[in-house]
């Protein structure tokens, strides 16, 4: 099994309307994080958690909520879409193997705001 | 405020042939980790290497190295013996070591590695 599953892979969504993005791993990490990634802009931090119903923002919170009432599982919620939020969002863990790793990353869902 | 630079946008290497990948940084906090990842045209975000703010060697692993030189700030990538599969896009990345651990990346810098 992936330590990190994204889902949806992929999503079409309507501007306007809200939409959830889940983030579930089973490496029993700590920290969770939300990034986009556009071209030019490397990946962008949205939103992390750092426990369980512990969460803050990151540097492109606006029109974004998170929540996280289990360690597995970290959900990302657009509010009311738009078409600037069409991105490829990653999600990533981190804290699990010592300070001298990197985040582990899932695959990323690539959001169509139309 | 944290940030990292990637100036080049994209680069060209001969296979076999050793690359830079150049990055530059900026932090007034004392402690903290610099990264690389690599990003390959199927997507997925792969970590390469970790350097450490008060690691006094340079890190390597495998054919990557990370030219860590604190007084100017960067952190260099170099890839040795460049083969075909290290055609990517590769981002340099810096990791607070306070709170929530949180980390920023630099645009990125594509690599094509030639035939």
């Amino acid at each position: 099994d992936a330590g990190i599953t994204q889902s949806p892979r992929h999503k079409v969504t309507e501007t306007g309307t809200p939409v959830t993005l889940r983030c579930h791993q089973t490496e029993n990490h700590r920290y969770m994080y939300w990034y986009r990634q556009d071209p030019g802009h490397g990946l962008r931090l949205i939103h992390y958690s750092y426990g369980v119903k512990d969460t803050d923002k990151g540097e492109v919170s606006d029109g974004y909520s998170v929540s996280r009432s289990k360690t597995e599982d970290f959900l990302l919620t657009l509010e009311s879409a738009t078409s600037s939020q069409t991105s490829v969002y990653f999600c990533a863990t981190g804290g699990g193997q010592g300070i001298n790793y990197g985040y582990t990353f899932g695959s990323g869902t690539r959001l169509t705001v139309v | 405020a944290q940030k990292i630079t990637q100036t080049q946008p994209g680069m060209f290497v001969q296979e076999k042939e050793a690359v830079t990948l150049d990055c530059t940084y900026d932090t007034s906090d004392p402690s903290y980790g610099l990264f690389w990842y690599k990003q390959p045209s199927s997507g997925e975000m792969i970590f390469l290497i970790y350097q450490g703010s008060y690691d006094q060697q340079n890190a390597t692993e495998g054919r990557y190295s990370l030219n860590f030189q604190k007084a100017r700030k960067s952190a260099n990538l170099v890839i040795s013996a460049s083969q075909l599969g290290d055609s990517a896009m590769y981002f340099c990345a810096m990791r607070e070591n306070t709170g929530g651990f949180k980390t920023i990346f630099g645009a990125g810098t594509r690599l094509f590695v030639k035939a």
